[in-house]
């Protein structure tokens, strides 16, 4: 089933922050972040595991409450390299990502 | 994190016909993942490729229309078949090994049927 992820679309400044939301309605195993450039694959930003723990890299940082099955990938202090679109996948202990629908990010100069 | 090499890149094809794209891991990986994303759109999984044992689909997805080999641990392949315009999208493969990583995808394969 297809999480929720919400804003559709945000709009930066460089250095200025943004939160992306993403919500499931099923119990979950683990979050995924990922981020597209236009006509290049998905690439990997971070995992969040049940439990709290947390595997990634670059300077992104994201949430992960499994009481409300709600995950939030937080963008400080923007760059113009974050642009792209931003999509989170969601795990139910069977290594299946469904993937949200999307959020885009433009960052300006 | 796994490399995975994938062709074609782009093919444009007439209706009716099958298109084989390929994925190539240079790594041993245990599942590996095929995925649909119509442009502006989102990633749908269509099936999961697992070596030794027949591909599992998801709801929407047939074996007649994607039927799936898987060789090796480190090879498979997705068949579009009979296909229509509708079939017009970008077709990934993926591998990962979570939880210690997340996923990598190809590079996809810009399908136009005509």
């Amino acid at each position: 089933q297809q999480p929720v992820q919400s804003p559709q679309a945000v709009i930066l400044r460089e250095g200025e922050d943004a939160v992306i939301n993403c919500s499931s309605s099923k119990a979950l195993y683990s979050v995924h972040w990922y981020r597209q450039k236009h006509g290049e694959a998905p690439v990997f930003l971070m995992i969040l595991l049940k439990g709290g723990e947390q595997k990634g890299h670059e300077k992104i940082s994201a949430s992960f409450n499994e009481k409300k099955q709600q995950s939030s990938l937080y963008l400080t202090a923007s760059q113009l390299s974050y642009s792209g679109t931003y999509f989170c996948g969601t795990e139910r202990n069977d290594y299946k990502l469904s993937f949200g629908a999307g959020t885009t990010v433009t960052v300006r100069a | 994190s796994a490399v995975i090499s994938q062709k074609p890149s782009r093919d444009i094809c007439q209706r009716g016909t099958s298109l084989t794209i390929q994925c190539q891991v240079d790594s041993q990986v245990t599942m590996m993942f095929w995925y649909r994303q119509q442009p502006g759109q989102s990633l749908t999984l269509i099936a999961t490729a697992n070596q030794g044992s027949e591909a599992t689909y998801e709801s929407g997805f047939v074996i007649d229309k994607f039927p799936i080999s898987r060789p090796n641990l480190t090879f498979s392949t997705l068949t579009v078949s009979n296909m229509s315009p509708e079939d017009s999208s970008i077709y990934l493969c993926s591998v990962g090994k979570p939880p210690d990583y997340g996923y990598t995808f190809g590079s996809g394969t810009r399908l136009t049927v005509v």
